[in-house]
């Protein structure tokens, strides 16, 4: 498979419980996103890696959102203590940079949390 | 506060005729824009972008205008198929930075027969 894949797909939590949610860049693919996608809205920004570097996470709601790319490739997304605002959609994206210009970046098909 | 405003949450032509999807910024160090195409249950497509040097950017039945006086732009999809039916999400990026994206709420286009 070629593109951006995340898992699970859906995800039912209760609240206070702690999730982690997986995303598979693009091989290759040097920066990875995490965003946030609530019922109604577009994609909010969450933080971003260059390879295993975090050098943004300015989007993070709270310090329950943690996120992880240890080896510059497979990257986390950990909610801990759920709450039902955190219900949305998490979609993670990568991009390669061509070096100038700016890099499209490919998108998983997210996965949907749900905090009863 | 909403930096990226799409002010029509729907749009709904007839197959054969133009759809103009519109877009407003507020931020003037918005330098490069783009739209994203999402149909349900799947993440958003890249479908076409814009640098703010530009005011035109055009491949296939896609052109997307850009107007920096007016912060400004739009999405023309001319001629509209039902396939192209979907949720349209304009998104910009500042300058310098993380190249997070920026997104608006959408616009649900929907292409009649």
């Amino acid at each position: 498979g070629a593109g951006v894949s995340q898992s699970p797909r859906y995800k039912v939590a209760k609240r206070g419980q702690d999730v982690a949610l997986r995303c598979d860049p693009i091989s290759g693919h040097v920066s990875l996103f995490w965003y946030q996608q609530a019922l109604g809205q577009g994609p909010e920004f969450l933080t971003y890696f260059q390879n295993e570097a975090q050098l943004d996470k300015s989007g993070l709601p709270s310090d329950r959102f943690f996120a992880e790319r240890p080896e510059g490739s497979v990257s986390t997304l950990k909610i801990q203590r759920t709450q039902q605002e955190d219900s949305a959609v998490y979609l993670c994206a990568s991009s390669s940079p061509r070096g100038g210009g700016t890099d499209t970046q490919y998108f998983g098909p997210g996965t949907r949390l749900t905090v009863l | 506060d909403q930096q990226v405003k799409q002010n029509s949450p729907s749009l709904s032509v007839q197959e054969g005729r133009i759809s103009i999807l519109n877009c407003d910024y507020t931020n003037s160090m918005f330098d490069y824009f783009l739209w994203y195409k999402k149909y349900p249950a799947e993440g958003p497509t890249f479908l076409i972008s814009i640098s703010s040097i530009k005011d035109k950017n055009e491949d296939g039945r896609f052109t997307v205008f850009l107007n920096k006086s007016a912060k400004h732009l739009s999405l023309h999809i001319v001629p509209s198929q039902p396939g192209d039916s979907a949720v349209y999400f304009c998104a910009a990026i500042p300058q310098g930075g993380s190249e997070k994206l920026v997104f608006g709420k959408g616009t649900k286009l929907t292409v009649n027969p």
